[in-house]
């Protein structure tokens, strides 16, 4: 059971908008700790998307944008293209216990 | 360009000790004020920390995994590594060494990853 709670899967098709939601807590997202995601495509490592919640890396289209607001996060892809089909997943500091690095159970974006 | 690989056996006996490690190319793991870690993805499931080092030597487990987890640092080959207890079925997993910005931040660059199976 993670940490983080995203949907399993969303649709679009090219050219849509579609945003994926990371449902967390007081001790994660909601104690300000920044959110990243990550995209994987299957067989190979994952990526870094946004870092700090809503910055992107060198490299990265300016289609992908992150946001946050209160205990959730949201990943936001304009213009889908087909090769944004894969697995998507946020990622934050947990307070609780220790501290730890959780992640989100993932989503799976498939473009139409 | 900082670069990660990982090595190690793909199969594990089940109760026997997991053991990877993963070489650092384009950085020094000793580091000033380097993070080191790994992050795990069992099949068909989602991704999980493991755990990660700080280049004084400090570490930070995921508490889940904590009391069976070891990771280490090996400055003179440029590596570090991750040792896994007591191993299941339930520790089948890709493993990947990762660079931790910061202990509470993101993870950049990923190794391609290594499938461990866990069986007898």
């Amino acid at each position: 059971q993670s940490e983080l709670t995203q949907p399993p899967s969303v649709s679009g098709a090219p050219g849509q908008r579609v945003t994926i939601s990371c449902t967390g807590s007081g001790s994660n997202i909601g104690s300000d700790y920044d959110v990243h995601w990550y995209q994987h495509l299957p067989g190979t490592a994952p990526k870094l998307l946004i870092f700090g919640t809503s910055n992107r890396p060198s490299g990265v289209p300016d289609r992908f944008s992150g946001s946050k607001s209160g205990t959730s996060a949201s990943l936001a892809i304009t213009g889908l293209q087909a090769d944004d089909e894969a697995d998507y997943y946020c990622q934050s500091y947990d307070s609780s216990l220790s501290g730890f690095v959780v992640f989100g159970g993932g989503t799976k974006l498939t473009v139409l | 360009q900082l670069q990660l690989q990982e090595s190690g056996p793909g199969l594990v006996k089940p109760s026997e000790t997991l053991s990877l490690t993963c070489n650092v190319s384009g950085a020094s793991v000793s580091g000033f004020g380097s993070y080191w870690g790994w992050i795990r993805q069992p099949p068909g499931k989602g991704l999980e920390w493991i755990g990660s080092i700080y280049f004084s030597g400090s570490t930070y487990y995921n508490p889940s995994l904590k009391s069976r987890v070891t990771i280490s640092v090996d400055t003179s080959k440029n590596q570090f590594s991750l040792n896994l207890s007591s191993v299941t079925a339930a520790d089948t997993a890709v493993y990947y060494c990762v660079k931790p910005v910061a202990r509470r931040e993101w993870f950049d660059p990923w190794g391609q990853g290594t499938l461990v199976t866990v069986s007898s």
